[in-house]
């Protein structure tokens, strides 16, 4: 059975730091990842979709990660700032089974 | 483009009452539709999912049920609500190839 682990549960950078959120998946044999944005009381926005066949994906600032080998993803914020801070969680495709989600990581952006 | 609507956004009900959340998907057809529940302080729990009209899957046996009388439609009900029914349901849809997963809104429950 696939399990999720994002780690840390919850990080405070200050205001243009970079940093790295890390989600770490049990079976490799995956079809997908996607890491996905949760603002507080909102839904969840997806950020990045990476395939099984990639290495990794861009959007702007952000920079995710496969790692299948070691059944590892991450996700690389640029230059963080206030508007950054959400909970982001990253979830697992393993094709005929619905995602397997973290419980994400709490993200807080200092100014 | 497609977009999601789910509705409605707030609930406060008392505990014994029916419910129904509704979700509709426009711009795609014949969708994988999805059911999930976030409690305060836990992760997503998926509750029921359907990959066609009539076709439901149950993740966790409850008091809640699913229904998918639309191609495009999938409804959340239950009959009687307890407190622990309280929580943020999601309703989600993927259909394209590459399987993107995208979410509603949100539903935020309180049993009373």
């Amino acid at each position: 059975k696939q399990e999720v682990t994002q780690i840390p549960a919850a990080l405070s950078v200050p205001e243009g730091e970079n940093l790295v959120l890390n989600c770490s998946f049990t079976d490799s044999a995956i079809y997908n990842l996607q890491w996905f944005r949760q603002d507080p009381g909102k839904g969840l926005t997806s950020l990045l979709l990476i395939q099984s066949s990639q290495r990794e994906q861009t959007s702007g600032r952000l920079n995710a990660s496969l790692d299948k080998s070691s059944g590892r993803s991450t996700l690389y914020i640029a230059a963080s700032q206030p508007g950054d801070s959400a909970t982001y969680l990253c979830a697992v495709n393993s094709g005929n089974t619905p995602l397997v989600f973290g419980k994400g990581t709490r993200l807080s952006v200092i100014a | 483009s497609q977009t999601i609507h789910q509705w409605p956004a707030t609930l406060v009900q008392p505990v014994g009452s029916p419910l129904s959340l509704e979700c509709t998907v426009e711009g795609t057809s014949n969708p994988n539709l999805y059911w999930y529940r976030q409690a305060a302080g836990r992760g997503l729990q998926l509750l029921f999912y359907s990959v066609g009209i009539g076709q439901i899957s149950s993740e966790v046996p409850q008091n809640l049920s699913a229904s998918r009388p639309q191609d495009r439609q999938f409804i959340l009900s239950s009959k009687k609500l307890l407190l622990s029914d309280s929580g943020f349901y999601l309703c989600a849809w993927t259909g394209r190839a590459d399987g993107e997963l995208f979410f509603g809104e949100g539903s935020r429950l309180t049993v009373l």
